[in-house]
């Protein structure tokens, strides 16, 4: 088994480009979610979907916008990259999504986006 | 809400000296708390987590964390470094949603 992997694993854009970032998992978990992570901020949550055919918002969803394509996948886009959106972006998988879930995350290696 | 402090942004320890990375918590509820480690250029790895099942919880690579609700902590713990434990750690709670630390980033001299 695979885990959860990304695509790509580095990408240099620039400002106003747009691209997809691409993220699958072979667990059968039922959540997934999509972070970025800048130093000395920890890992901050852009958007997640506790199912497939749901998404949501979480603590830095502006100028992103994802797509859970099916169980399977879980995909990042920004429309117009700027250089603010530097950042390393992770995507993550868990098997339940409900409250205080003991459930552990699993990560994706990271995809390392640079916008100049 | 609920938030995630990791008191040390950087800690830098000997070779086979004890290594201690502080966490506290604060939570509405009885969260669910997980250490987990990033080595550079790497995705993160599940060091621990708690449970409720037993306040001392015992990790991957010698690695223990110690939950305590009195005063909302959960430290992290490994009695002797080894150079491969320069990294950086996170602690994260699980509440109503996910949170993490910023990190505290471990350096080991030799």
């Amino acid at each position: 088994n695979a885990g959860v992997t990304q695509t790509p694993k580095f990408q240099v854009l620039k400002t106003g480009q747009s691209m997809t970032l691409q993220c699958a998992q072979d667990m059968n978990h039922n959540s997934m979610y999509w972070y970025r992570q800048d130093p000395g901020m920890g890992l901050r949550l852009i958007y997640y979907s506790a199912s497939e055919g749901t998404t949501d918002k979480g603590e830095v969803p502006n100028g992103y916008n994802v797509s859970r394509l099916n169980k399977r996948e879980f995909s990042l886009r920004l429309e117009s990259a700027a250089p603010s959106q530097t950042s390393v972006y992770f995507c993550a998988t868990k098997w339940r999504s409900e409250p205080v879930s003991t459930d552990t995350q699993y990560f994706g290696p990271g995809t390392r986006l640079t916008v100049l | 809400a609920q938030s995630v402090t990791q008191l040390d942004s950087h800690v830098s320890v000997s070779e086979g000296t004890p290594v201690l990375l502080r966490c506290n918590y604060s939570s509405s509820y009885s969260p669910s708390l997980f250490w987990y480690v990033q080595h550079p250029n790497k995705g993160l790895q599940l060091l621990l987590k708690y449970t409720s099942a037993a306040t001392l919880v015992k990790g991957i690579n010698g690695f223990e964390a110690e939950f305590k609700k009195s005063e909302t902590s959960f430290h992290l713990t490994k009695p002797s470094a080894h150079m491969s434990d320069a990294a950086e750690y996170f602690c994260v709670v699980s509440d109503k949603e996910l949170s993490f630390g910023a990190g505290t980033t471990v350096t080991v001299r030799a």
